[in-house]
């Protein structure tokens, strides 16, 4: 079975500063991949997504994540962060081709923005 | 366009009792989901439905019970609420492809 670590349960970075969240997934083959965003008290959000293709892929809100097959990761990134980004990030695997489609989640890594 | 709503937003229940969670979504897909939260754990799928008339068990099922009652609506019932399914409950559904779409959530306080 698919699952996805995400080692970094809290971070805290400056306004202004870059950002990168790991995500790596044990499965067999390529996975689809995701990465949504949740702010306090709300649902998830989709930031971006991956099933093919180019490797870097692009998001809403300036996120930009790349998908690297020989390490099995797929690191969101930002160049900039904005006091607005501080929310709960969650990585996601689903399966291809068939079967019920359910995502697999990370346990998250809550992003604090500091002035 | 809505997209994904639940109902209710928060819920206390004492344990023992029963509750349904509502979920509708009005983008015409296929299939809906039910998943809870929990700190630490992201998000775990308790059960699926990948047409109308069709329910199956997730990961962590036990406790619950779904009903798919047309392609709009797909209902999670809890028949006897215990302290352990405090949680927040995510409804999602998917259209042909992979992206899943998730409503505001239910918060639920089992005491």
């Amino acid at each position: 079975a698919q699952s996805v670590t995400q080692p970094d349960i809290h971070i805290t970075v400056s306004e202004g500063a870059s950002l990168e969240l790991r995500c790596n997934y044990s499965y067999g083959a390529t996975p689809y991949l995701f990465w949504y965003v949740q702010s306090p008290g709300q649902g998830l959000q989709l930031l971006l997504k991956y099933f093919s293709g180019d490797t870097l892929v692009q998001g809403i809100k300036g996120f930009e994540a790349e998908f690297k097959r020989s390490q099995s990761s797929f690191n969101l990134r930002k160049p900039s962060v904005h006091w607005s980004d501080a929310a709960e990030y969650f990585c996601a695997v689903g399966v291809p081709p068939a079967g019920r489609r359910a995502l697999t989640f990370g346990s998250g890594t809550r992003l604090q923005v500091q002035p | 366009n809505a997209g994904v709503t639940q109902t209710p937003k928060f819920q206390v229940l004492k344990t023992g009792q029963s509750m349904t969670l509502q979920c509708a979504q009005d983008m015409n897909h296929n299939s809906m989901y039910w998943y809870r939260q929990d700190p630490g754990m992201g998000l775990r799928l308790i059960y699926y439905s990948a047409s109308e008339g069709t329910t199956d068990k997730g990961e962590v099922p036990n406790g619950y019970n779904v009903s798919r009652l047309n392609k709009r609506e797909f209902s999670l019932r809890l028949e006897s609420a215990a302290p352990s399914q405090t949680s927040v409950y995510f409804c999602a559904s998917r259209r042909e492809g992979e992206t899943q779409y998730f409503g505001p959530g239910t918060r639920l306080l089992v005491l």
